[in-house]
């Protein structure tokens, strides 16, 4: 079945650092989400990106979506401790029914 | 704005009980989701409701989960009776409309235990 998977599972940087986690789907998606999820939270809506080859910022967050829509990334320049959380790409599923199917996330550990 | 209502927040019970979670979506919002995390592990959807009908049960185990959305607005999902794997964040989101484009609103999630 279709299949969103995330790398790395998890990654610890130095305050400061840049960050980026990598989002592969096995089939063409008509848009992706990006959502973040605090220790102990839900998750929240960051983003949606639905063109081919789009990039969006939010502050220090870059988003792309890949040209062939199959892969998407996000990337966190100078990491701060309020990034700490896990990060979950999710690409509708095959049946159009606005059902989404959600990567294993990316969990980022920022030391200060 | 209210966001997505759920409760309980926690729950614990033994293998073979039965237990009961409840969710009241933002107002106006059509759709409604019922998701399941287990630890490590990104939300997997369980079944999704249109108004009050169904849209997908494709992955909710149908033996022991039943879910109902009987006046198109809250919904409860129901497992009777509970497995050790049961063991997971039960998460409720709602969105706008059922649409590709559907930003999905989660409620705070139920933990339950299974023991």
């Amino acid at each position: 079945g279709q299949q969103v998977m995330q790398i790395p599972q998890y990654q610890h940087v130095q305050e400061g650092e840049d960050f980026t986690t990598y989002c592969n789907s096995s089939t063409t998606l008509s848009n992706i989400q990006w959502y973040k999820q605090r220790p102990g939270g839900h998750p929240v809506f960051l983003i949606q990106l639905v063109k081919s080859g789009e990039v969006k910022k939010q502050k220090r967050l870059t988003f792309q979506f890949g040209e062939a829509k199959k892969n998407s990334s996000l990337h966190i320049t100078a990491t701060q401790t309020t990034d700490v959380g896990t990060y979950f790409c999710a690409g509708p599923g095959s049946s159009n029914t606005g059902k989404l199917i959600f990567g294993q996330g990316t969990t980022l550990q920022v030391k200060p | 704005e209210a966001g997505v209502a759920q409760s309980p927040r926690y729950k614990i019970i033994e293998k073979r009980q039965s237990v009961a979670f409840w969710c009241n979506p933002i107002s106006g919002h059509a759709t409604l989701y019922w998701y399941q995390q287990i630890l490590g592990q990104g939300p997997k959807l369980l079944i999704q409701f249109q108004n009050n009908g169904v849209v997908d049960d494709s992955q909710l185990p149908k033996d022991r989960f039943s879910a109902e959305r009987l006046k198109g607005v809250d919904s409860t999902l129901k497992i009777q009776p509970a497995k050790l794997e049961d063991s997971a964040v039960y998460l409720c989101a709602s969105s706008l409309d059922r649409g590709l484009a559907a930003e999905q609103y989660f409620g705070p999630g139920t933990r339950l235990t299974v023991t």
